[in-house]
């Protein structure tokens, strides 16, 4: 059974950095791209980041979160992770990995003052 | 990208079967076998129902089922139930993105 595990959410103040990180199981991780998703409150889900599977040579971002994000993954211990910096207010969300066949249960983000 | 368009609700009584739907473009829905389901109760995860347009992820019921026809993909649950009142959103991969619809309210009479 696939299983996505997410952690590092938690209250942080604007323009401050956060790591999350997704760990994974039931599959084989290195065959997989990789994404991160968030969802504001109240609001639908919304694409952040991609990793290509392999090495994860290949790297995207929404425009939202280009240059301030950074996705990566460590196939050696099938963790996926998001490094996030100059956090927004707007940031605000539960952040999920997901890959083709699966979706965490989330790790909440918040940002205010 | 532009969002993909699902309905902002469906209904139906409980024993019925209905059916949501995702347009998108020939470049997405259309190019792709990379569409997702997801279904999500209020203040809870989404759970993945339905990936790669049709495949059903182990312990989903087979009342849910998944097709695709041109740039349309479609869910159906058939035997509605009370658990299945939810929110129910569609994804699409599109080329190095990720899309997503509205989502649909999926309310059992």
């Amino acid at each position: 059974e696939v299983q996505l595990l997410e952690s590092g959410g938690g209250l942080v103040q604007p323009g401050g950095s956060l790591r999350l990180s997704c760990a994974a199981s039931g599959f084989t991780f290195s065959a997989y791209g990789m994404n991160w998703v968030r969802q504001a409150p109240g609001k639908g889900l919304e694409w952040v980041s991609t990793i290509s599977g392999g090495l994860g040579v290949n790297t995207y971002y929404a425009d939202s979160v280009k240059g301030r994000f950074t996705i990566s993954r460590d196939n050696s211990k099938n963790m996926l992770y998001l490094e996030m910096g100059t956090l927004r207010v707007d940031d605000t969300a539960v952040y999920y990995c997901a890959n083709v066949v699966g979706l965490g249960h989330g790790t909440p983000v918040t940002v205010s003052s | 990208q532009s969002a993909l368009t699902q309905p902002a609700s469906v209904s139906g009584s409980p024993g019925q079967s209905i059916t949501i739907s995702c347009t998108g473009t020939s470049s997405d829905v259309g190019s792709f076998d990379f569409v997702s389901w997801y279904r999500q109760h209020p203040g809870k995860a989404p759970k993945l129902m339905i990936y790669e347009a049709t495949k059903r992820p182990s312990g989903v019921s087979n009342r849910f089922s998944g097709s695709k026809s041109g740039n349309t993909a479609s869910l159906t649950i058939s035997g509605l139930q009370d658990e299945d009142e939810a929110d129910y959103y569609c994804s699409s991969y599109v080329h190095t993105t990720l899309i997503f619809g509205g989502g649909t309210k999926l309310t059992v009479l």
